[in-house]
């Protein structure tokens, strides 16, 4: 999808270790989302910036830490993986009229 | 509320048209979204309205929204076997929060 680059795509975690999932947009877009795809669900938002440096939380928060420094840049930390947060995570970047996705990123925690 | 919902599944033959449902809660929904997702892809913008408009075609896709009854439909003409995925909608709420909703998906399938 255009301008929206997620990194890393796939990684796997040992439980209690720590990481962080990059999103970055290049369509000077204000608002950014993160989510978190399981099987056979929808996107639950995890947290959202409005701006730079801005956060907010979404539905499921619990687990995640979020940072948007740069308007261009929004950071998903999880600071102790558990396997509960196997998922997919989904990044997105919003004009307020068009929403572009990211391709995603496999984590398997285990 | 914050839900959006819509129907987990839908079966239509190729040819036919298939017309995907979605309600939303949110009275101060300003973009409303249709999604598609094919099996490990992210997820494909199809098209959006807004919420002062009642329709929007786009080829095949026919958007139809009923504001009164907060009931986004979309409808798929001449559906055919590569339109087989699942379907999100989602809203984005302007009540102060600016959170972009989805609803959990419906799965379309279509049979030869």
């Amino acid at each position: 999808n255009a301008g929206v680059t997620q990194t890393p795509k796939f990684r796997v975690l040992k439980t209690g270790q720590s990481m962080t999932l990059l999103c970055a947009q290049d369509m000077n877009h204000e608002y950014m989302y993160w989510y978190r795809q399981d099987p056979g669900m929808g996107l639950r938002l995890i947290h959202y910036s409005v701006g730079e440096g801005t956060t907010a939380k979404g539905e499921v928060p619990d687990g995640y830490n979020v940072s948007r420094l740069k308007k261009q840049n929004f950071l998903l930390g999880l600071e102790s993986a558990a396997p509960s947060q196997t998922s997919v995570y989904f990044c997105a970047s919003s004009s307020g009229t068009e929403a572009f996705f990211g391709q995603g990123t496999r984590l398997t925690v285990v | 509320g914050e839900d959006v919902e819509q129907s987990l599944f839908l079966s239509v033959r190729e040819g036919d048209s298939s017309v995907i449902n979605c309600t939303y809660t949110d009275s101060s929904s300003t973009y409303l979204y249709w999604y598609k997702q094919e099996p490990g892809a992210g997820l494909q913008l199809l098209t959006y309205i807004f919420s002062n408009m009642d329709m929007k075609q786009d080829q095949r896709l026919t958007v139809l929204l009923n504001k009164k009854d907060k009931h986004l439909s979309l409808r798929i003409a001449d559906t055919q076997t590569g339109d087989s995925a699942i379907y999100f909608c989602a809203e984005f709420q302007t009540d102060s929060s600016y959170k972009l909703i989805f609803g959990s998906g419906t799965r379309l399938l279509v049979r030869p």
